[in-house]
This record gives C-alpha cells, structure tokens and sequence, in this order.
C-alpha cells in the first residue's frame, strides 16, 4: 500500500524555468514531511521539510507548498539549474521518531 | 564531523548465503535507520535503532535483521539470500526524532 503518491515520474525543464513535483498522502497521521535530493551513487540528503500548521516554507530557491485539507504538498524550484538534476523524494512522518515513508521520486533534468 | 559511513560499498553474494553490513553514524547520533532502495520498490523503510533497541520495524521478512552497539554503529544481516534481495541499502543516522536523517552511500549488494 502506497500511501504516498508522487508524480511526475520524471520532469524535464528548461534552465531558469520552475520545476514542481507533487505529492499526496492518505494517512491523517503524518505530520512531518521532508523533501530528499539524491544524486547517482550518493544517499539522499534532506533538502526541505514542512510541517502541517503552515501552508508554505521557502528556502532559497526551493519551496514547499502544503494543502491540508487535500491532504497535498508540493516542492517548487525556481530558477532551475543544471546542478539541480537529481531525483527527488517526498516523504512523510507519523507520530515524531525517524520511520518515513517515502514517494516514489521524481528525477528532474534540467536542460541548457 | 564525518558523515554517515557504511561498509563495503558493494558486495556481491549467492542465493543462500547471507550478508552483514555496517553503518557507523555521524557523531552523536544515536539513532540508525535502515532503508532498501531498488528501481521497482523505491525507498523503503527496514528498521530503526535507538541507543540499542530497536525502535520501529518495517514490513519485511524475519531474513532482516539489525542490531546496534553501546557506540551508536549498526549491523544489519539478511540471511537466506533471495535474488530479490539485491538492492542499494542506505543507512541514515539522526540527532532528533524530527525525521531529519542523515544518508550513507548505501551499500550496493548484488545477488547472483
């Protein structure tokens, strides 16, 4: 049981344009949720998190957008960079301690 | 500080044998969390160590196994190796019960 659904598969985007991949969870439960970065060969490392009594984070050029009641959130990268290409993956958390329960990833290209 | 280590990088082993691999945490971390990655499963969560005692567990078979040390480093083993076994398996280490980990390489093991 996928209970978080991460779409697009893959994303291609032109230098300086926005990239946006979003995600859905079903469980009421989660109340952090963490976006990860993982480039070929390496872990993923933590890029942004948000947690649900706020509707936006913004951290450089990487925001988080979150809807609640759709039970929906969103990472934006604005003015996106060659070095941006990666795969990206949502999370989420229920109930503090380190269990997450992860997207299926988006991998981002990002074009000249 | 170091970053999250894990050994061997990569390994490859038979069907029927088993495998431990190892993961020493950024310093003063004393919570260790397992997680396999494969094409067809993603990211998916094994189990989760903290000062000795395991915390969570996922939704894989008694094969997988854990254990951490009085020093914060963890093993885990799986046993009985399958074909389907074969996969990237990433340590994260973490401070905080915030869902903020900290990623290993991963170590790649191959199954033949």
């Amino acid at each position: 049981q996928q209970q978080v659904k991460q779409s697009p598969q893959s994303l291609i985007v032109q230098k300086g344009g926005i990239s946006i991949i979003n995600c859905a969870y079903e469980n009421t439960a989660f109340d952090y949720f963490p976006w990860y970065q993982q480039f070929p060969g390496k872990g993923p490392a933590l890029l942004i998190a948000i947690r649900p009594d706020v509707s936006e984070k913004k951290e450089g050029r990487f925001t988080i957008s979150f809807n609640k009641s759709a039970k929906q959130f969103s990472l934006h990268i604005m003015d996106s960079q060659p070095g941006d290409s990666a795969t990206y993956f949502c999370a989420a958390i229920a109930g503090g301690g380190n269990k997450l329960t992860f997207g299926t990833g988006t991998q981002l290209k990002v074009e000249l | 500080k170091a970053g999250v280590t894990q050994t061997p990088r990569y390994l490859i082993k038979t069907r029927g044998q088993q495998v431990t691999l190892s993961c020493s945490p950024i310093s003063g971390h004393r919570s260790v969390s397992w997680y396999q990655q494969t094409p067809g499963q993603g990211l998916q969560f094994l189990f989760e160590y903290f000062s000795e005692t395991q915390r969570n567990k996922g939704n894989f078979p008694g094969r997988f196994s854990g254990r951490q040390f009085s020093n914060s480093r963890s093993e885990m083993n799986v046993s009985t190796l399958e074909l389907g076994d074969s996969a990237l398996y990433l340590c994260a280490s973490s401070e905080k019960n915030t869902g903020e980990l900290f990623f290993g390489e991963g170590s790649r093991l191959t199954v033949l």
